[in-house]
């Protein structure tokens, strides 16, 4: 079964660095989505990514973080510089276009811990 | 945010039917109920969803009220590997661009 592939599943970074945050979306989906989930709380929404832009994003997301598809199979997420409460699951997520079904396809994450 | 409620916590019998329900008072006509869980800190998986007709698929079965309030998804014969988060989300269907919400869901125990 085709599913979404994530990496790294583990990163440790210094506050204050980059990370980059890597998904493989299935092949034949063109929506992608980045959510979070801070230990012990909701699985809380980032951004959605449709037609090589951003489509809609939670306030969450601000200047510190930015996403693409440099390649169109990879869809990143960036986090300019990491603070404390940026630690975190973050989760990829992809679905068809069209009139199949929309249910979202959920990678097993990436746990990013700043230090 | 999200709009349903759910039970904070469940526990369940290994080998019984788990029943979970959720309330959505506010949802609209055009406005599916989906089910989704999570193990553990895994990503969330897609279990089933419906819009008024009772629904079934390999995982679980989806029970819709007449008057579409509230929902049970059922899963009939539980195992310790259902143990999870459930969440219970509504959400217009073909809106590929509009984000699932997720509240703060079931905590079903399987207990042995």
């Amino acid at each position: 079964e085709p599913e979404v592939t994530q990496t790294p599943s583990h990163q440790v970074t210094q506050m204050g660095q980059e990370v980059i945050l890597r998904c493989v979306p299935i092949s034949n989906h063109l929506y992608f989505y980045w959510y979070r989930q801070i230990l012990g709380q909701k699985v809380e929404f980032l951004v959605s990514f449709y037609n090589n832009e951003i489509s809609e994003k939670s306030e969450i997301f601000d200047d510190q973080f930015s996403v693409e598809r440099p390649d169109g199979s990879n869809f990143t997420l960036k986090i300019r510089s990491t603070k404390l409460e940026d630690s975190a699951m973050y989760f990829c997520a992809s679905t068809q276009a069209g009139e199949g079904k929309r249910e979202l396809f959920f990678g097993e994450g990436s746990r990013l811990t700043v230090l | 945010d999200a709009k349903t409620t759910q039970p904070t916590s469940m526990d369940c019998a290994e080998g019984r039917a788990a029943n979970l329900p959720c309330n959505h008072s506010t949802i609209s006509g055009n406005e599916y109920v989906y089910w989704y869980r999570q193990i553990h800190s895994q990503g969330p998986q897609y279990i089933i969803h419906g819009l008024k007709n009772n629904e079934t698929n390999e995982m679980a079965s989806l029970i819709i009220t007449e008057d579409r309030k509230s929902s049970t998804l059922i899963l009939p014969h539980a195992t310790l590997r259902d143990t999870a988060v459930y969440y219970c989300i509504v959400r217009v269907r073909y809106s590929g661009n509009t984000p699932l919400v997720f509240g703060k869901g079931t905590r079903l125990s399987v207990i042995a």
